[in-house]
């Protein structure tokens, strides 16, 4: 079964620069969530997106920004990047259409700031 | 808002022994509750879910856990565990209610390494 998949898997940036991260979703969900994971910690809800509009927001910095494309992928955009955005970024999706959904998160995106 | 709890950041346990992994949490509103597992540079993958109903719910690889709305717990058990089953596991909480995109918007506690020993 086709699961939520994200690219690039690792990445590495130096400090002050730019990264975007991508995730497309399970085929037919229309809600997308993204969560940073830092280094021995629990995952963090950073925002969500539900047909293309922001849903839901957590403690996102306003550095980052995220968007839901028409064919349903998201993007998280993260501008002059610090040392302490490196982290591991999950994003997730769901369908809202069925009785006892869920999400399923994809692999994640390991994210080094050097 | 909700937060999430788990009393033990680390389980050892012997290869056949039962296990249980503590969680508590704390909510002004009704939850939904999940246990997530993560294996060593893997995403989340989901072990069970109490949505409604049965306060008891069996999820994959023999776990299983019980929701108690008195005490604001949601222990995960199995009755004898692996090798293959460590990893870290995750407690979650999720707004019910909120609508769909609810599932997906959790708050997680800070997670227990179970280690398993032959």
């Amino acid at each position: 079964a086709a699961g939520v998949i994200q690219s690039p898997r690792h990445l590495i940036k130096e400090k002050r620069e730019t990264a975007t991260l991508k995730c497309y979703p399970i085929p037919r969900h229309d809600t997308v969530y993204w969560y940073q994971q830092g280094p021995g910690q629990d995952p963090q809800f950073l925002i969500s997106f539900y047909e293309k509009m922001q849903s839901d927001k957590g403690s996102i910095p306003d550095r980052f920004s995220a968007q839901q494309f028409s064919d349903y992928h998201s993007e998280l955009n993260m501008s002059s990047l610090e040392l302490g955005d490196s982290a591991l970024y999950f994003c997730a999706s769901s369908w809202t259409g069925g009785a006892n959904t869920e999400a399923f998160f994809g692999q994640g995106t390991r994210l080094t700031v050097v | 808002a909700q937060s999430v709890t788990q009393l033990d950041s680390q389980v050892p346990v012997f290869e056949e022994a039962p296990v249980e992994l503590r969680c508590n949490y704390s909510s002004s509103v009704s939850v939904y509750l999940f246990w997530y597992v993560q294996y060593p540079n893997q995403g989340l993958q989901l072990l069970l879910k109490y949505l409604s109903g049965s306060t008891l719910v069996k999820g994959i690889n023999g776990f299983e856990a019980e929701f108690n709305k008195s005490q604001t717990s949601f222990h995960l058990r199995k009755p004898s565990v692996h090798i293959s089953d460590t990893a870290e596991y995750f407690c979650a909480v999720s707004g019910a209610g909120a609508g769909g995109t609810s599932y997906g918007k959790l708050t997680f506690g800070q997670g227990t390494i179970l280690t398993v020993h032959p």
